[in-house]
């Protein structure tokens, strides 16, 4: 099974910032790896698709990048609406895993 | 519009049985595979098990593998989860979600329930 450290577990920043997470494969899965966002109370929201693919109606200022073993979720100018909670989601085969979730909180 | 909804849910003792129905409607029900994903209340994510659109291939996370199946009847556009013998550690919140692409074996979730609730205690 494919395991998925991500990083950090939560961090803090402000409406404008540009924040970055981090999520490590313990194998390489090439560029199969998705991005969910998560508010409390709600399904989880496909953000990013295949590393670097934004899926449509997701705003610009979210980015994916990376490849291999090492991926990054960046969220430029941080809006008061991105305050969630973060999974990286390998999607090489089965089973399927989830990294441990990244809260952005104010 | 794409709508999953989830029932079936509740309170159930340690060692019985519940089967969860995923209601869809808004797409190709039967184009598309379908997974059941659990969430410990205030924890992460954890994949459950997967059923592709045409039935040929079912996975299950090893937590589960022998006690919970997954099915669907594409007549109804609806998935189920039969969860038997059930322990402490599975009460969470049950969600479906659906497949990003048609036809996929092994792709991301672009579409989930608002999911069901299951509890486990005497």
């Amino acid at each position: 099974d494919i395991q998925m450290t991500q990083s950090p577990s939560t961090l803090s920043a402000s409406v404008g910032d540009r924040v970055t997470i981090t999520c490590r494969a313990s194998q390489s899965i090439s560029s199969w790896l998705a991005w969910y966002q998560q508010k409390p109370g709600k399904a989880p929201n496909l953000l990013i698709y295949k590393a670097s693919s934004l899926k449509s109606g997701v705003p610009s200022r979210f980015s994916g990048s990376g490849s291999g073993t090492e991926f990054t979720l960046t969220i430029n100018s941080l809006q008061p609406d991105d305050f969630a909670t973060y999974y990286c989601q390998p999607y090489t085969g089965y089973p399927l895993t989830f990294g441990q979730g990244t809260k952005v909180e104010i | 519009q794409v709508q999953l909804v989830e029932s079936g849910g509740g309170v159930v003792q340690p060692g019985g049985s519940l089967i969860l129905s995923c209601a869809t409607s808004g797409f190709t029900f039967n184009s598309y595979g379908m997974h059941w994903v659990r969430q410990t209340p205030g924890k992460g994510l954890e994949w459950v098990a997967f059923l592709s659109y045409d039935e040929t291939n079912k996975y299950y996370a090893d937590s589960v593998k022998g006690r919970f199946t997954i099915s669907r009847d594409n007549s109804k556009k609806t998935l189920y989860l039969q969860m038997n013998s059930l322990r402490p550690e599975d009460t969470a919140l049950y969600y479906c979600a659906k497949d990003l692409y048609t036809n996929a074996w092994a792709v991301p979730c672009d579409y989930w329930g608002q999911g069901t609730l299951v509890t486990v205690s005497s």
